[in-house]
């Protein structure tokens, strides 16, 4: 039972364009949420994070958003650069700090 | 800083043969983890380490061994392989176990069992 859900295995996104990443959980307990990019070859690297006590969190061009009542959370990239073309995971932990990945969603920014 | 490394890269084997995946972190971090992914999926936990001497299961332990003997090195036994470990393997180190703790993965392991 998939408890972090990525839907999109794949986008593609224009350069200087939004990226929008989705993520649905299904465990009321998690309470922190976290993004990690991987380039091909290489491994996961964080990327930016949420606590459950807030809706949104900021970091240059990425920032994540956290919608409690439905169990989602977007990654936001604006704008998009070709170095952003990558795999995105999403992952949350709950009380026991053990970390959930989602399958993660293969982005494409196009020139 | 080397941060997490991995050694090998690549490595084929026969159904039946062990080995051993070696990490090494150089960031005098406490926590250490591996973790395993396959096409499609993501990364799943196997095995993880607060602290030299100390090690517990993650989701999916079944046919590895771990210890840790030292806080710089965190190895991974395959005891009898099996074509189901084909996967990449990921070592990991953070400051603490607590997800807030950002995690350093290394490079990956990338295993053919046949």
């Amino acid at each position: 039972d998939q408890q972090v859900k990525q839907n999109s295995p794949s986008l593609s996104v224009q350069e200087g364009r939004i990226s929008i990443l989705n993520c649905d959980y299904t465990n009321s307990m998690f309470d922190y949420f976290l993004w990690y990019k991987k380039y091909p070859a290489e491994g996961p690297t964080f990327l930016i994070s949420i606590s459950s006590i807030k809706d949104k969190n900021e970091d240059g061009r990425f920032t994540v958003f956290l919608n409690k009542s439905a169990k989602h959370l977007s990654l936001h990239i604006v704008p998009s650069q070709p170095g952003d073309s990558a795999v995105y995971f999403c992952a949350a932990s709950a009380w026991d700090d053990k970390i959930i990945f989602g399958k993660g969603t293969r982005l494409h920014i196009l020139p | 800083n080397a941060g997490v490394t991995q050694t090998p890269k690549f490595q084929v084997l026969k159904t039946g043969q062990s080995m051993t995946l070696q990490c090494a972190q150089d960031m005098n971090h406490e926590y250490m983890s591996w973790y395993r992914q396959d096409p499609g999926m993501g990364l799943r936990l196997i095995h993880y380490s607060v602290g030299a001497g100390i090690t517990d299961q993650g989701e999916v332990p079944n046919g590895y061994n771990v210890s840790r003997s030292t806080t710089e090195d965190f190895p991974l036994r395959l005891l009898s392989a099996a074509p189901s470990q084909t996967s990449v393997y990921f070592c990991a180190s953070s400051y603490g176990q607590g997800a807030t703790d950002t995690q350093y993965f290394g490079p990956g392991t990338r295993l053919t069992v046949l």
